[in-house]
C-alpha cells in the first residue's frame, strides 16, 4: 500500500531564508510520481512542482526545488529566499503508475514565515 | 477564466437533506476527481472519472453519487447527509489519469 508521511505539523522560516520540507513515500510500484501543492489560509490547492520516478534531475520551478533522493525514497520541497506569502499548508503527494488517477496526500506541513 | 470551477462554495443544510455539487473544468481535460478535505485538513479521494467512465470508487458511501454528464463536468450528489458529512469538497481535474491534477476552489459544505 503507498504511503506518505510528513513529519513537520508545522515549520517556521525567517523571510528571505530557504526552507526544506519532507516528504517521504513507500511503494514497490518502480514508476510513481510525486508532487507538492500549497493550500494558503483562503483554501484553494494550488499546484507547484512534480517529479517522475524516471527523472533523472531534481525538479525546480522557481524558487521551488525537489530534492528527490530515491534511495531513500525522499521528495523534500526546497523554497528559496522565503516570503510571506509562502505562509500555508504544504502537501506532498504519490501517485503510483499501476494506479493512475488515485494520489495519496500527506498530513501535510504548516509553514509560517516570520517578517 | 477559471480553469476548474465548483459551485457553490458555501453549502449550509440540515440533516437529512440530499444536495448536489457541481464541478466544470475548461482545461479539455479527460480525468476528473472527486476529494473531501476533513476538519483536520487530511485529503482523501473519493471518486475519479475518465472520459464519463468510473475509474477510481474509494470506500465512500452509497450515499455519494458522482455523474458526469460529459467529460468537462462531474457533479457530486448527496443523499441523507449526516454531520460527518461536513467537509471541503474539491474536485480536480487531468489531462491524463497519471498526470498533475488541477485543483477547484473547494466546496465548504456544514451539515447542521
Amino acid at each position: 500500500a503507498q504511503k506518505i508521511t510528513q513529519t513537520q505539523p508545522g515549520m517556521f522560516v525567517q523571510e528571505k531564508e530557504a526552507v526544506t520540507l519532507d516528504c517521504t513515500y513507500d511503494t514497490s510500484d518502480p514508476s510513481y510520481g510525486l508532487f507538492w501543492y500549497k493550500q494558503p489560509s483562503s483554501g484553494e490547492m494550488i499546484f507547484l512542482i512534480y517529479q517522475g520516478s524516471y527523472d533523472q534531475q531534481n525538479a525546480t520551478e522557481g524558487r521551488y526545488s525537489l530534492n528527490f533522493q530515491k534511495a531513500r525514497k525522499s521528495a523534500n520541497l526546497v523554497i528559496s529566499a522565503s516570503q510571506l506569502g509562502d505562509s500555508a499548508m504544504y502537501f506532498c503527494a504519490m501517485r503510483e503508475g499501476s494506479n493512475a488517477g488515485k494520489s495519496t496526500f500527506g498530513d501535510g506541513t504548516t509553514l509560517t514565515v516570520k517578517p | 477564466d477559471t480553469a476548474v470551477s465548483q459551485t457553490p462554495k458555501y453549502l449550509v443544510t440540515q440533516m437529512g437533506n440530499d444536495k448536489s455539487i457541481k464541478c466544470e473544468q475548461n482545461l479539455g481535460h479527460d480525468t476528473m476527481y472527486w476529494y473531501k478535505q476533513d476538519s483536520k485538513k487530511f485529503l482523501k479521494i473519493m471518486f475519479s472519472y475518465n472520459n464519463k467512465e468510473l475509474i477510481i470508487n474509494e470506500t465512500v458511501p452509497n450515499r455519494f453519487s458522482p455523474k458526469s454528464p460529459d467529460k468537462a463536468h462531474l457533479n457530486l450528489h448527496i443523499n441523507s447527509l449526516e454531520l460527518g458529512d461536513s467537509a471541503v469538497y474539491f474536485c480536480a481535474s487531468s489531462h491524463l489519469a497519471a498526470d498533475t491534477q488541477y485543483f477547484g476552489p473547494g466546496t465548504r459544505l456544514t451539515v447542521l
